[in-house]
Parts: C-alpha cells; sequence; structure tokens
C-alpha cells in the first residue's frame, strides 16, 4: 500500500536555525497537507497545499513558515527561524483530487525538537 | 472557525467489552468527519470515516454514527481487543474546492484490558 513519507524522522536544531521537514506524498495525491502535534496535545492543521500555491492556512501558519513543492514528488515545509514552541511532531499529509471530502493519509511524521 | 470536543479523555475497558467515543463540532457545514487511531509515537491512521449524507457506517468491529442536527458523531468499536489499545483521534471538515482542513478532537486514550 503507498504511504506518505517523512524525513528525517527526528531533527534537533538550535532555537533562531532554519529547518526544512521533507515529504513525499503518494504519488497520485494531489492536495497536501501539513499537521503539527505538540507533545500530549491535538493534532493542529497548519496548511494546505493544492495545485502549487496554498488553499488554506491556520493562525498557525505565520509568516516563519512556507511550502513549497520543489519538483514532482517532494512536498516541504520550512520554518525560517525557529522558536522553542516549534518543538512538535510534524505530520505531511496527502489526499486523492477526485472529488471532496477525500481521506487523508499521514506519515510518520517528524520529531522536530528546539533547544 | 470549527471546534471539536471529545469525551471521554481516557477510557479503559475489559477485553471483549465495547468501548464509545463521542465528539460534538460547531460548524454547521462541516459535512465530513474521519477516525484516526494513534499508537504511540506512530502516525495518526485513518479507520473510518463518515459523510453527513450518511447516519451509520459500520467497518467490522467499528461503526460511527452521525446526527447532524445536534452535531455529534460517535465511535463505537464492539469486541475490543488489546492490539485497539490507542489514542483516538475524530475530526471534522467543512466542503472546500481545495481539499479539506481537519479540525481534530483533543483525542481518547483507549486501554483495553486482557
Amino acid at each position: 500500500e503507498p504511504e506518505v513519507t517523512q524525513t528525517p524522522s527526528h531533527q534537533v536544531t538550535q532555537m533562531g536555525q532554519e529547518v526544512i521537514l521533507r515529504c513525499v506524498p503518494i504519488s497520485n495525491h494531489l492536495y497536501f497537507y501539513w499537521y503539527r502535534q505538540i507533545l500530549g496535545q491535538k493534532v493542529e492543521f497548519l496548511v494546505s497545499f493544492y495545485n502549487n500555491e496554498i488553499s488554506e492556512k491556520s493562525e498557525i501558519f505565520d509568516d516563519q513558515f512556507s511550502v513549497e513543492r520543489p519538483d514532482g514528488s517532494n512536498f516541504t515545509l520550512k520554518i525560517r527561524s525557529t522558536k522553542l514552541e516549534d518543538s512538535a511532531m510534524y505530520f505531511c499529509a496527502s489526499s486523492p483530487g477526485t472529488a471532496r471530502n477525500q481521506p487523508q493519509h499521514f506519515g510518520d511524521g517528524t520529531r522536530l525538537s528546539i533547544l | 472557525g470549527e471546534n471539536v470536543e471529545q469525551h471521554p479523555s481516557t477510557l479503559s475497558v475489559q477485553e471483549g467489552d465495547s468501548a464509545v467515543i463521542k465528539c460534538t463540532y460547531s460548524d454547521s457545514a462541516s459535512n465530513y468527519f474521519p477516525w484516526y487511531k494513534q499508537e504511540l509515537g506512530k502516525r495518526p491512521q485513518l479507520i473510518i470515516d463518515i459523510r453527513s449524507n450518511v447516519g451509520e457506517k459500520k467497518d467490522q468491529r467499528i461503526a460511527v454514527t452521525l446526527n447532524k442536527t445536534a452535531k455529534h458523531f460517535s465511535l463505537h468499536i464492539t469486541e475490543t481487543q488489546p492490539e485497539d489499545s490507542a489514542v483516538y483521534f475524530c475530526a471534522a471538515a467543512r466542503p472546500n474546492n481545495a481539499g479539506n482542513m481537519l479540525t481534530f478532537g483533543g483525542g481518547t486514550r483507549l486501554m483495553v484490558k486482557p
């Protein structure tokens, strides 16, 4: 069964540094998402991406965040200047594009630790 | 925006018993309600979903019911097994032409005792 893959599995970064989290969505999917989960808390939506542009973003997704699809397979989340409160598990998800409300499939996540 | 409340936060049942987890949502425009199971340190895994044009959906030991009038939906697991132990998240989404943003509930930690 095809899966969403994410790298790295764990990223440790100094506060103020830039970090890029990488995702390879399922190959025939057209919608891509980033979510985050602070330890012990609920999963929170960050951003959705379709047709090479952001379609929706949450209040968490401020100017420090950006997303990109640099080629036909990768989907990245960049945090420009990390803060301690950015420490969380970041999940990438993708869904097909044939109709609305298609199931979203999640990757294994990247655990981001800001020191 | 949408707000999803989930209860209980923890649930302990004996193996073989049923488990019920309930969620309420605030946005009457929401029309898609998935449930995810998340084992410790792993990805949220979709286990069942329901759309607003149906009131109930069943898949083996798992069923979901939806009451659009009351804006609540529930997950029912029958004949629970130890491997059902995990955190379960409900979510809701509004219709959107460009994908759909999921708003998650706070999660329920289900423990099935052998």
